[in-house]
């Protein structure tokens, strides 16, 4: 089955810094890989995606990167703000018909956003 | 509407206890799941339904019983817990199950904090 590796688990980062959470995944049939954000005492919320065929998807201030050949993925927030404050979730699934429906997450990443 | 609502969002309750999980919600979605998430832990599969059917069952233990009445809603039946069963129980939905070619987005509801005695 496939598994996600995630990195760092915590990260500290001053107002206005970049944050860089970065992810591998072992099973070379993933093709969907999102990124779910969870606040506080929140539900998980997804904040970005991005499919195999496509190397880089910017949104605003949030940016993901997949590199296939390496099997890894990153996710990048420009300008962090004190609400980026949350735990971050990476995962990924093979969405080919031939996998098991199943989205395997990543351990996660708490980013604190320093003011 | 894009909310996932679950009742309760606290409950205590004994070893000895029935109780149940409710889960609604009113996008038209198809699929329907149950995720357990321990404290700094990310979300683990227990059930999937699809079309009111269930896809995946990951093994639960029969103490955690799905039931899928409708296409709205979704219960989880309680039985016999243990101590280690305290979690966060958060109800899901997707307009087909994930991993179609129509759609990926889960939409979480807020949960139900379980704490067994």
């Amino acid at each position: 089955g496939e598994n996600v590796e995630q990195h760092p688990s915590t990260l500290s980062v001053q107002e206005g810094d970049s944050a860089v959470i970065k992810c591998t995944y072992s099973d070379s049939a993933s093709n969907y890989f999102p990124w779910y954000k969870q606040e506080l005492g929140k539900r998980p919320q997804l904040i970005i995606d991005i499919r195999s065929n496509v190397g880089e998807k910017k949104d605003q201030r949030i940016a993901v990167t997949l590199n296939k050949t390496a099997k890894h993925f990153s996710l990048h927030i420009t300008e962090t703000q004190p609400e980026d404050s949350a735990v971050y979730f990476c995962a990924a699934l093979d969405d080919s018909g031939a996998g098991s429906y199943q989205l395997t997450f990543g351990k996660g990443t708490k980013l604190s956003v320093i003011p | 509407d894009t909310e996932v609502t679950q009742t309760p969002k606290h409950l205590v309750m004994g070893m000895t206890n029935k109780k149940s999980l409710k889960c609604e919600q009113h996008m038209g979605h198809r699929a329907m799941y149950w995720y357990k998430q321990k404290a700094k832990k990310p979300p683990e599969l227990m059930f999937v339904y699809s079309y009111e059917k269930l896809s995946i069952n990951e093994s639960v233990p029969s103490r955690f019983s799905p039931e899928c009445p409708n296409s709205s809603l979704l219960n989880l039946h309680l039985h016999a817990l243990q101590p280690e069963d305290s979690a966060l129980y958060l109800c899901a939905s997707s307009q087909e199950i994930v991993g179609t070619a129509y759609t990926r987005e889960l939409f979480f509801g807020e949960g139900s904090r379980l704490t067994v005695l």
